[in-house]
């Protein structure tokens, strides 16, 4: 099946700094990519869609500004948590499809914390 | 309003149990797709089924089974003869044809005590 890496796996960062969380579909083209969020013993929550080449569309409730989505190329979306603050803690999970929204791939997640 | 209800937040069960854990989902679109996911600690998403809604059949995978029922809008999971490995969180799922989100539900958290 097709394969979705997140990379770092964990971080840990200081308040106030910016991260940079790597999701990258390894054997095939990616057309959209999606990022989650996910708090302890809680579901994940969609942040934003992201489609190759153009600016992503975030969920009521995100912050554009704080969580900076790029998706430069059809292998390779980025999520940047900038001005990072304890609240910010959480798992991050990417997911990728080719086409079909159904057939989303999910990456192994990213844990930040910040301190 | 929720579109994907997953009841059971926490169920311990004994090894060698059976134990189903249940879906319930909403939507208005004809052509949607419904998934069961198993989070272990790690954190990693596991992949375990996906079922349009055009295809009712119950499905059988060695000890996992699904029991897809439109007239409830169910989709429930039943792992049979628990074992310890079986313990984390599952997740179900849902997608419209369209959409391009994955609407999860809240997690039931198994554990299988040995």
């Amino acid at each position: 099946g097709a394969v979705v890496s997140q990379h770092p796996s964990r971080v840990i960062c200081k308040s106030g700094t910016s991260v940079k969380i790597e999701c990258r579909s390894l054997d095939f083209q990616a057309t959209t990519m999606f990022w989650y969020r996910q708090f302890p013993k809680q579901s994940l929550m969609l942040m934003a869609t992201s489609n190759e080449g153009s600016k992503a569309t975030y969920e009521q409730g995100v912050e554009k500004d704080k969580f900076l989505i790029n998706h430069a190329s059809l292998t390779l979306s980025t999520l940047t948590v900038t001005s990072a603050h304890p609240e910010d803690s959480s798992f991050y999970i990417c997911s990728a499809t080719a086409g079909e929204p159904y057939e989303q791939y999910f990456g192994p997640g990213t844990r930040l914390t910040v301190t | 309003a929720q579109k994907v209800t997953q009841a059971q937040t926490e169920i311990s069960v004994v090894e060698k149990e059976d134990v189903t854990l249940d879906c319930v989902y909403e939507t208005r679109d004809t052509t949607y797709y419904l998934f069961w996911y198993k989070q272990p600690p790690s954190g990693e998403l596991v992949f375990l089924i996906r079922r349009n809604s055009f295809d009712e059949q119950n499905e059988i995978s060695g000890r996992y089974s699904w029991n897809f029922q439109k007239s409830t809008s169910s989709f429930n999971f039943t792992i049979t003869a628990s074992q310890v490995v079986d313990s984390a969180v599952y997740f179900c799922a849902l997608s419209e044809a369209y959409g391009n989100q994955f609407y999860f539900g809240t997690g039931t958290s198994l554990t299988v005590i040995p």
